[in-house]
Parts: C-alpha cells; sequence; structure tokens
C-alpha cells in the first residue's frame, strides 16, 4: 500500500540552527500539505501546494520557514534558525486534488526538538 | 473564520462497549465538509469517517458513526463495540471553502481491556 513517506523521523537541534524535513508523496498526488502539530494540539496547516505551486502558505513563518516542491513531487520544508518555540511534530499529507472529496493521507511525520 | 472544538481531552471506554466523541463547529458556510481522523500512538493520521454538510443522512463506517446536527452545528462520533486498537487521538476536522482542513484539540481514547 502506498504510504507518505516523511525522513528523518526524529530531529534533535540547537536553537538558531537550520534544519530541513522531506516529504515524498504518494505517486500522483497533486496536492501536498505540510502541518505543524504542538503536542496536546491538532494539526495546523503551515503551506498547501498544488503540484509545484503554493496556494496557501498564509501560516508559514515567512522569516524562518521555507518550503518548496521543485518539481511538483517531494517537498522539503526549511527552518532557518530554529527556535525553541518550533518544537513540534511536523507532518506531511498529501491527496490527489485539493477538494474535500479527495483523502488526505498523512506521513508518520518528523518530531523536532530544539535545545 | 472557522473554528473547531473538542471539550473532551479524554475519554474512556470499556472493550465492546460505546462511546461517543463530541464535537461542535462555528461558520457562516453552508456547504463544507466535516471529518473525524484518528491519530494511533507513533503512527501516522487516518481517516475515520467524513460528512458532507448538505447530506442529511448521517455517515457510517462499520463500527463508527457520526451525529450530524447542523443547526446546532454539532458532530459527534461514536465508536460501537470498542476494541483496545482504537485507542488513539481523534481529531475533529472541518473543511473550509478556502480548501483548508482545522483540526479541533483532540480527544485521548482509552480502552479498558
Amino acid at each position: 500500500e502506498a504510504e507518505v513517506a516523511q525522513s528523518p523521523r526524529y530531529k534533535i537541534t540547537e536553537k538558531s540552527q537550520a534544519v530541513a524535513f522531506w516529504c515524498d508523496p504518494i505517486s500522483g498526488h497533486a496536492t501536498l500539505y505540510w502541518y505543524r502539530q504542538i503536542l496536546g494540539q491538532g494539526p495546523e496547516l503551515l503551506v498547501q501546494f498544488q503540484d509545484e505551486s503554493v496556494v496557501d502558505d498564509s501560516q508559514l513563518p515567512k522569516d524562518r520557514f521555507s518550503a518548496e516542491r521543485l518539481k511538483g513531487v517531494d517537498s522539503t520544508l526549511k527552518i532557518q534558525p530554529a527556535e525553541l518555540g518550533d518544537s513540534a511534530m511536523y507532518l506531511c499529507a498529501s491527496s490527489e486534488g485539493r477538494g474535500a472529496r479527495n483523502i488526505q493521507y498523512f506521513g508518520a511525520g518528523t518530531r523536532l526538538s530544539v535545545l | 473564520a472557522q473554528t473547531v472544538t473538542q471539550s473532551q481531552p479524554e475519554m474512556s471506554v470499556q472493550e465492546a462497549e460505546t462511546v461517543t466523541l463530541s464535537c461542535t463547529y462555528d461558520t457562516s458556510e453552508s456547504d463544507y465538509y466535516l471529518f473525524w481522523y484518528k491519530q494511533p500512538p507513533s503512527r501516522q493520521m487516518i481517516l475515520v469517517i467524513r460528512q458532507e454538510a448538505y447530506k442529511q443522512q448521517n455517515a457510517t463506517e462499520n463500527r463508527f458513526s457520526v451525529n450530524f446536527q447542523k443547526a446546532a452545528k454539532s458532530f459527534s462520533l461514536k465508536i460501537s463495540d470498542s476494541q483496545l486498537g482504537d485507542a488513539a487521538m481523534y481529531f475533529c476536522a472541518y473543511f473550509s471553502g478556502t480548501y483548508k482542513y482545522i483540526f479541533g484539540t483532540g480527544t485521548r481514547l482509552k480502552v479498558l481491556a
């Protein structure tokens, strides 16, 4: 069964360092989402791609976060510099399209700890 | 802006019994979708069930069913014949007209043997 792949599973870094997360969606899925999930809360959308284009990054802290999906397939989320408050689970999800009829499939996530 | 509220941080149920998880939401939209997602410990989140707002009939998926009360903006999840594998965080989510999912804070379900 196809899955959304994310790496690394865990990342520990010191504040002010740069970190990057990678996501490989299910093949053929045009829509890709990056979420941040703080412990005890629900996922919050950071950025949404349709193919290689960003269609929603209204909640992305653009002074330190960046995301790209250059060929419309896999995607990278970067934080530079990392801050203590960035400690969270970062989830990637993909779907065939943007509409609600298209099921979102989630990856296992990357747990980031900033020391 | 739309909001989703889950007022039960944690619930417990005996194996084989029935449990209901609550969710309320606020929106001015008339057409939308609602979802319940399950997040098992250290595993990926999966879709449990979804409801289209314009459909009056409550959605069901095997042991999972919803009670959708559009006027009250309520969307509860009922799990029948609870199993140990149902233990997880459950998130209610709203899909907005801006193609964005808005999640609640979750309910941790414990299943007691």
